[in-house]
């Protein structure tokens, strides 16, 4: 069975700049999530989704960030302008349904200079 | 809001021993408990989930256990290898989210 993939592995912009990321989940699986895990810490919910809409995008800094899961597949995050604070390792997860095992991306490490 | 600590944040034992890793949690009403592993540089693998009407989980040499009413969940790991070394990590489903611990950082010395 393949995992959730993620591209690009690696970013590194300019403060202001624009960035995406993408994921492609489990086949089947109908919640995805986006996490923010800054060095240290651990991993912070973004986003989740359930099929194509959003369920909880309580703590997604809406001024800057923005997502979408158009079919109910794959999702791209984006950050518009990027800020110094904003470099962490972005993570995408997917599981069968809510409160169902979640199964995570190698991540996106983003580094803003 | 949930809040999920994990103790100790960095444990460094030899080869061979058997040990312990510590999750606690706030808020009892949870869904499920789940461990997490992640190597430097890598996304999280999911090593065992706990429903919250179970009270233990076990995958080879791991066991994870869970104590809803006191808001506590330990992974015990059997005769480490230094092939576990990584940070460990706790999440607890409540709501429509996990809530994931700090982690702790485990180092199997050779």
């Amino acid at each position: 069975e393949a995992g959730v993939a993620q591209s690009p592995r690696y970013k590194i912009i300019e403060k202001r700049q624009s960035v995406a990321f993408w994921c492609n989940p489990i086949s089947g699986h109908a919640t995805l999530y986006w996490y923010q895990q800054i060095l240290g810490q651990g991993p912070k919910l973004l986003i989740q989704f359930q099929n194509n809409g959003v369920v909880d995008d309580s703590q997604l800094p809406k001024d800057r960030f923005s997502a979408e899961r158009l079919k109910g597949v794959d999702s791209t995050l984006k950050i518009q302008p990027a800020k110094l604070e904003d470099s962490a390792v972005y993570l995408c997860a997917s599981s069968w349904a809510r409160n169902t095992e979640a199964f995570f991306g190698q991540g996106t490490r983003l580094t803003v200079v | 809001k949930q809040e999920v600590t994990q103790i100790p944040a960095a444990l460094s034992v030899p080869e061979g021993e058997n040990l312990v890793l510590n999750c606690s949690f706030t808020d009892s009403a949870i869904y499920n408990l789940q461990w997490f592993r992640q190597d430097p540089g890598k996304g999280l693998t999911s090593l065992l989930l706990i429903q919250s009407s179970q009270r233990e989980q076990t995958s080879g040499r791991l066991n994870a256990s869970l104590d809803k009413s006191s808001g506590r969940s330990t992974l015990y790991i059997a005769a480490s290898q230094p092939g576990d070394s990584a940070t460990y990590l706790c999440a607890v489903s409540i709501g429509n989210q996990f809530y994931f611990g700090t982690g702790t950082s485990l180092t199997v010395i050779p």
